[in-house]
């Protein structure tokens, strides 16, 4: 199984302070993808970062890949109430391999 | 922006009958895929699909579940006899590898 797990679980912070969540995961991949999940909704693909790279930004979002220690990192700087979402990471082996993905980490921006 | 899309977005059904997700990919993507999400857990993968035949499936896709391409754009997800334990979201994906996967929004399936 390539099971990861994010954590924290949950994350309470500010509205402008930045939020770093964590997955791990227990095989070799080619690819790690962030999502993020709101309530009762879709998940909406946040970055993707392969397993030959180190660190990866979109926006105010912020990437990172250790493949030695196999976890990763998502920092969102800035933060905004719009930003209260449950993300998760799913690592592929790459092809037609599904993601898996870990329980999440469940962010509150508080206004 | 192309994104994929899902009906119903709701389906109830008693146990014991037979249910079809549907799912339309986006155009170009060569790659499908099916997850599920009982409620307050984690999102689990089901089965992919290219090619026009299953390349990888999970514990959990059984002998109950089958999926099936039967045109140029849809793609469907049968279970058999539905149970209790069906209940969840069911997500379909598809992609371009190696590129991300997209998913849509979702069918929430409840067996009562």
């Amino acid at each position: 199984s390539q099971q990861g797990e994010e954590d924290p679980q949950a994350l309470s912070i500010q509205e402008g302070e930045n939020a770093t969540m964590n997955c791990s995961y227990k095989t070799s991949i080619n690819n790690l993808q962030w999502y993020r999940q709101n309530s009762g909704r879709g998940l909406v693909h946040l970055i993707l970062i392969r397993s030959n790279e180190r660190e990866k930004h979109s926006g105010r979002l912020r990437v990172t890949l250790d493949t030695s220690k196999k976890s990763s990192s998502l920092l969102i700087t800035a933060s905004r109430a719009a930003d209260t979402a449950s993300y998760f990471c799913g690592n592929s082996g790459g092809g037609a391999d599904g993601l898996t993905f870990g329980k999440g980490t469940h962010l509150i921006i508080q206004p | 922006e192309p994104e994929v899309t899902q009906t119903p977005s709701h389906q109830v059904t008693q146990m014991g009958q037979e249910v079809i997700l549907r799912c339309v990919p986006i155009s170009n993507h060569l790659y499908f895929y099916w997850y599920r999400q009982i409620l307050g857990q984690k999102v689990e993968f089901l089965v992919s699909f290219y090619n026009n035949e299953i390349s990888e499936k999970s514990e959990i896709f059984d002998d109950q579940f089958s999926v099936e391409r039967p045109d140029g754009s849809n793609f469907t997800l049968k279970i058999r006899s539905t149970k209790l334990e069906d209940s969840a979201m069911y997500f379909c994906a598809s992609s371009d590898p190696p590129k991300e996967q997209f998913f849509g929004p979702g069918t929430r399936l409840t067996v009562l």
